[in-house]
Order: structure tokens, then C-alpha cells, then sequence
């Protein structure tokens, strides 16, 4: 059973460049959620993925940020113009459909933006 | 935003010691989950409780929830170097299946 799975781990840009991160859930899981860590804090919730259908997205979620899951396997995540403040861990979580599923977490995409 | 807020933000105990931690969250929920972040990686799921249970162990670790005081509690005991981590909560509501983390507890286990 492998896990989730996140690349690349870590990504360095300058401000103002376009990154795009990739999420491969468990293979089983059709749901998808993308959260972001900064330093010192808990994760805090971007958006989540019901299949290939986006059915949430957070305030945090900018216009520059955007999400997709073609064909409700794989997610990416790309951040457009970046900015010093999108510095920060990118993790992505896969759950069985239902309330009551535990969400497992990939080892995350650490973002620096210089 | 953080719903959950975990008590105390840093411990430090000896190898062979319980560590408990707690956490506190401020609107109803369905199910509460601890997770471990060893530094700079991703979490690690240990727990899950529902909403109508009360304690719920596994392996070395014990979660208790009061629902009525709005608060989870998590104990390690024997603690291990091992153990040495970030233990965050998260909840999540009925029909809303986004977690809410808090802030989190840095736990340190000194041989």
C-alpha cells in the first residue's frame, strides 16, 4: 500500500514565477485536500477534491492559486506570480469518501520564494 | 482559521515518562484526529475519535473527549526518544469534511 506521494519536496523560485506542485493520492481515495503549513503553526486548509470535482475552496485560496484533479487521480496545485508570503509547506491528504475516514498526509512540497 | 487549540505549546519530559497534552476546539464536531509532524516533514496520522466516543486507545497512546468542555486530551506513556515531535488536533463537522488544525504541542523526550 503506498501512501500519499508529493512532488517535487522542494521548490526555491524567484518572486513573480509560476510553480506547480503534484499530489498522487492512495489509489483508492477519492478524496483529495490541499493545506498549507507555515512555520510554527498547524496546517491550514486550501481546498478539497471529490473525485475531479472541486467542492471547496478556502478565502486563503487567492486568484493566483488554482487546483485541479483531471481525472480524479492526481491534483495539482500551481500558484501564479509568486510572492514572498506563499512561502511555506504545500501538503496534500487523500480520505475515503464518508464522514468518518481518516485523512493521511503526503511528506509535503516545501516552497521558498526569494 | 484554527479551530483547535492544543495545551501546553512545548513539553519536555525523560524517556520513560507520560506525556499528556490536550486540546480545546470551539464548535461542534464529528470526529477529532491527532496527528505527529516530526520536524520538517509530513504528518502522520494517529487517532481518530468520533464524536460519540469517549476514550480510544492505541498501542502506547490514549485519547479521551469530552464533547461538553470542548476538549481532547492525548497520552503517550513510556515516552520514547522516538516520541520527540509536534502532536497537532484537528476536527472536522458534520457534512464538512475539511480539517481544523491548532497551533500544535512540541513535544521533546530526553534520553
Amino acid at each position: 500500500d503506498t501512501g500519499v506521494s508529493q512532488d517535487p519536496r522542494h521548490k526555491i523560485t524567484k518572486r513573480g514565477q509560476n510553480v506547480t506542485f503534484r499530489c498522487d493520492p492512495i489509489s483508492e481515495h477519492n478524496r483529495l485536500y490541499w493545506y498549507r503549513q507555515t512555520l510554527g503553526q498547524g496546517p491550514e486548509f486550501l481546498t478539497y477534491f471529490q473525485n475531479e470535482a472541486q467542492l471547496e475552496k478556502s478565502r486563503l485560496l487567492s486568484d493566483r492559486f488554482s487546483a485541479e484533479r483531471p481525472k480524479g487521480s492526481f491534483s495539482t496545485l500551481e500558484i501564479q506570480r509568486t510572492e514572498q508570503g506563499d512561502s511555506a509547506m504545500y501538503l496534500c491528504a487523500s480520505s475515503l469518501t464518508g464522514g468518518d475516514y481518516e485523512q493521511y498526509f503526503g511528506p509535503g512540497t516545501r516552497l521558498t520564494v526569494t | 482559521s484554527q479551530q483547535g487549540e492544543e495545551d501546553p505549546q512545548a513539553l519536555s519530559i525523560q524517556e520513560g515518562e507520560n506525556a499528556t497534552m490536550n486540546c480545546s476546539y470551539k464548535t461542534s464536531i464529528n470526529n477529532l484526529q491527532w496527528y505527529r509532524q516530526n520536524s520538517g516533514r509530513g504528518l502522520v496520522h494517529l487517532i481518530l475519535i468520533r464524536s460519540n466516543e469517549r476514550e480510544k486507545h492505541s498501542g502506547r497512546l490514549r485519547v479521551t473527549l469530552d464533547t461538553s468542555k470542548k476538549s481532547s486530551s492525548l497520552l503517550i506513556t513510556a515516552s520514547r526518544a522516538a516520541d520527540t515531535a509536534s502532536y497537532f488536533c484537528a476536527t472536522d463537522a458534520f457534512d464538512d469534511y475539511k480539517l481544523s488544525f491548532g497551533a500544535g504541542t512540541t513535544v521533546t523526550v530526553r534520553a
